[in-house]
């Protein structure tokens, strides 16, 4: 069974820092998720990771994949308010057509004061 | 625009009611799920179904039912065998290959 890990559960940081958000899972995955949720929201794709050493950015976020190690990473750089929100990651253990759904963390609520 | 739409945004129960929550999508995915979502819990998945007239339980299945007669639609019914059902619900939907899932904006229940 799939299980995903996320930490830390809770964030509080300040605008201007720099902060990783870590994600563990526990079997051999070929995707790797990473969502945002505002408070009352539903969730927005920020990243899909499809293999070892695959690296995305986008704006101060900035999201690595090890395969080898089961972590996923989401980097933030120079917070800023308006990132503050929840994240999520998820991993997929099946490959080709089908899919047997995501099993996500339990999501890292995220505070950035100014 | 293509997407995916769940309705309505916000529904309430009685006691022993089934109530049923809608998922449409017009993006030609064939891969579509339904996610609980609790406080501090994170997503799971209750029923996913990969084809029409085909799907299979997620972790939480007990308490719902699902159909999928067509490709763009994938309703869910909360029966009154759901001691517990106040929750957000969510729908996601997969193309071929699962490259990337999307979300609909969610259906609050809560049960009165």
């Amino acid at each position: 069974e799939l299980k995903v890990e996320q930490n830390p559960l809770f964030l509080s940081m300040q605008e201007g820092k720099n902060y990783t958000i870590y994600c563990n899972y526990s079997t051999t995955s070929d995707r790797l998720y990473w969502y945002r949720q505002d408070p009352g929201k539903s969730l927005e794709s920020l990243f899909v990771l499809l293999s070892n050493g695959a690296v995305k950015q986008e704006g101060r976020l900035m999201a690595s994949l090890d395969t080898k190690a089961r972590l996923s990473t989401l980097h933030i750089t120079a917070a800023v308010h308006d990132l503050s929100a929840t994240y999520f990651c998820a991993a997929r253990t099946h490959s080709g057509g089908g899919a047997d759904g995501l099993t996500f963390g339990k999501g890292t609520h995220l505070i950035i004061q100014p | 625009d293509g997407g995916i739409t769940q309705s309505p945004k916000y529904l309430f129960r009685k006691e022993g009611q089934n109530v049923t929550l809608s998922c449409e999508q017009n993006l030609n995915h064939d891969a579509m799920y339904w996610y609980r979502q609790d406080p501090g819990q994170g997503l799971r998945l209750i029923y996913y179904s990969q084809i029409v007239n085909d799907f299979q339980k997620g972790d939480i299945a007990e308490g719902y039912s699902v159909s999928r007669e067509k490709k763009e639609s994938f309703p869910l019914t909360v029966t009154s065998a759901q001691k517990n059902p106040t929750a957000f619900y969510l729908c996601a939907s997969t193309g071929f290959g699962g490259t990337e899932a999307f979300f609909g904006q969610g259906t609050r229940l809560t049960v009165v």
